[in-house]
């Protein structure tokens, strides 16, 4: 099957530095690239999708400023998450989807971000 | 607005005992519905979706367009069976997912 990772599995970092997260299709594709925030034992609130070569949308209530996100290639998508504060602590998962249009998406194993 | 209810945080059933985990959604089109699986340290897969209609692991769920439910069906319960489990709608590209149910299968 697809597969997806993530690179760090999990980061901590001062409170007001910025992070940056990566994610990566490695054995296909992806046009899209879907960017979630996950609180323990609690749903996945999409924050963004990203798309290869264009700006990302993101979600109402996302501050694009705070969360930059930047798909260059069709294997590899980034989110920064900018001067980083304790609220920010937070599972974030990505997820990539290959370019057929009724293909599912391929989820990332997330990423521990805890802002001190 | 399109929206996924999963009713249940937690469900805990015993081995071999019959689950069903709740699944709404509200949404004036024709759904397309995914139950979607973390198990513990996990990554999220998809465990089924209901346009092939297929049996995963032995679950399987109905959409019910009548009461807009999507439930999540095992005859018998199984302790490898214990994860997180999701209900996700796709709406514009995008997946909608419900809150989670958390399924706990005791010995």
């Amino acid at each position: 099957g697809a597969v997806v990772s993530q690179h760090p599995s999990w980061v901590i970092c001062k409170s007001g530095t910025s992070v940056k997260i990566e994610c990566r299709s490695l054995d296909f594709q992806a046009t899209t690239m879907f960017w979630y925030r996950q609180f323990p034992k609690q749903s996945l609130m999409l924050m963004a999708t990203s798309n290869e070569g264009s700006k990302a949308t993101y979600e109402q209530g996302v501050e694009k400023d705070k969360f930059l996100i930047n798909h260059a290639s069709l294997t590899l998508s980034t989110l920064t998450v900018t001067s980083a504060h304790p609220e920010d602590s937070s599972f974030y998962i990505c997820s990539a989807r290959p370019p057929a249009s009724n293909s599912e998406q391929f989820f990332g194993p997330g990423t521990r971000l805890t802002v001190l | 607005a399109q929206r996924v209810t999963q009713p249940e945080k937690l469900l805990s059933v015993f081995k071999g005992a019959p689950v069903e985990l709740k699944c709404n959604y509200s949404y004036s089109g024709s759904p397309e519905l995914f139950w979607y699986v973390q198990y513990s340290r996990q990554r999220l897969q998809l465990l089924l979706r209901h346009i092939s209609r297929e049996s995963i692991k032995g679950f399987t769920a109905d959409l019910n367009k009548g009461e807009t439910s999507f439930h999540l069906k095992k005859p018998f319960a199984q302790e490898e069976d214990s994860a997180m489990y999701y209900c996700a709608l796709k709406w514009a590209g995008k997946l909608i997912f419900g809150q989670g149910t958390e399924l706990s299968v005791k010995p």
